[in-house]
């Protein structure tokens, strides 16, 4: 079975900070997908981020980026120059190709502070 | 462009009443679709899922049903509410399986009183 684990319930960060989030799984799948999603008070959930697994070279996108280190079966995000609209609980997912499922985390609360 | 909507935003029920939330996807044909529910501090649990009219795969056993009348609307139900299905209910839809993500609708807050 597949497992997200996200360690840290709550974090904190200073607007323009840079702010990482933790997030390791556990699976047996040589191959599968991963994602970051983002949860604003609206409580739509936004795609952050998506790596593939095969892939060493770590996924972007703007602000936003990814530590993927596949030996460690950790996917952390990294959050730079922090702004208040990032203000969100944010989920870590796991997919296995051709799957019908994401596994989620229990997800991090991230608070921008001005 | 694709479009997912859900509704209702908000419902409270009482303990023993039916439900049915729906959700409706525009701008896109035979999408796979997904019923997920978010309990209070906790990540997301799929539910159901769709690949086509009246194809329905329920992962978790329980109190709730699912339908599919039409290839771009999806269902959920239940005959007779519990308090354990408070909760925050997420419809999503994806090309067939993709490794690409869903998109998600904005949500149903349910409580059960």
């Amino acid at each position: 079975a597949q497992t997200v684990t996200q360690s840290q319930p709550e974090m904190s960060v200073q607007e323009a900070e840079t702010v990482t989030l933790s997030c390791t799984y556990d699976t047996s799948e040589s191959n599968y997908y991963l994602f970051w999603y983002k949860q604003p008070p609206s409580r739509q959930m936004i795609l952050v981020i998506r790596q593939e697994a095969y892939k060493q070279q770590n996924a972007t996108e703007n602000r936003f980026s990814v530590n993927f280190q596949k030996a460690a079966k950790s996917f952390s995000l990294k959050i730079s120059d922090s702004q208040l609209g990032d203000t969100a609980m944010y989920f870590c997912a796991f997919m296995k190709p051709a799957g019908n499922q994401f596994y989620f985390g229990t997800g991090t609360s991230l608070t921008v502070i001005p | 462009s694709q479009t997912i909507h859900q509704w209702p935003a908000t419902l409270v029920q009482p303990v023993g009443s039916p439900l049915s939330l729906e959700c409706t996807v525009e701008g896109t044909s035979n999408p796979n679709l997904y019923w997920y529910r978010q309990a209070a501090g906790r990540g997301l649990q799929l539910l159901f899922y769709s690949v086509g009219i009246g194809q329905i795969s329920s992962e978790v056993p329980q109190n709730l049903s699912a339908s599919r009348p039409q290839d771009r609307q999806f269902i959920l139900s239940s005959k007779k509410l519990l308090l354990s299905d408070s909760g925050f209910y997420l419809c999503a839809w994806s090309y067939g399986v993709s490794n690409y993500g869903y998109t998600f609708g904005s949500g149903t807050r349910l409580t059960v009183v």
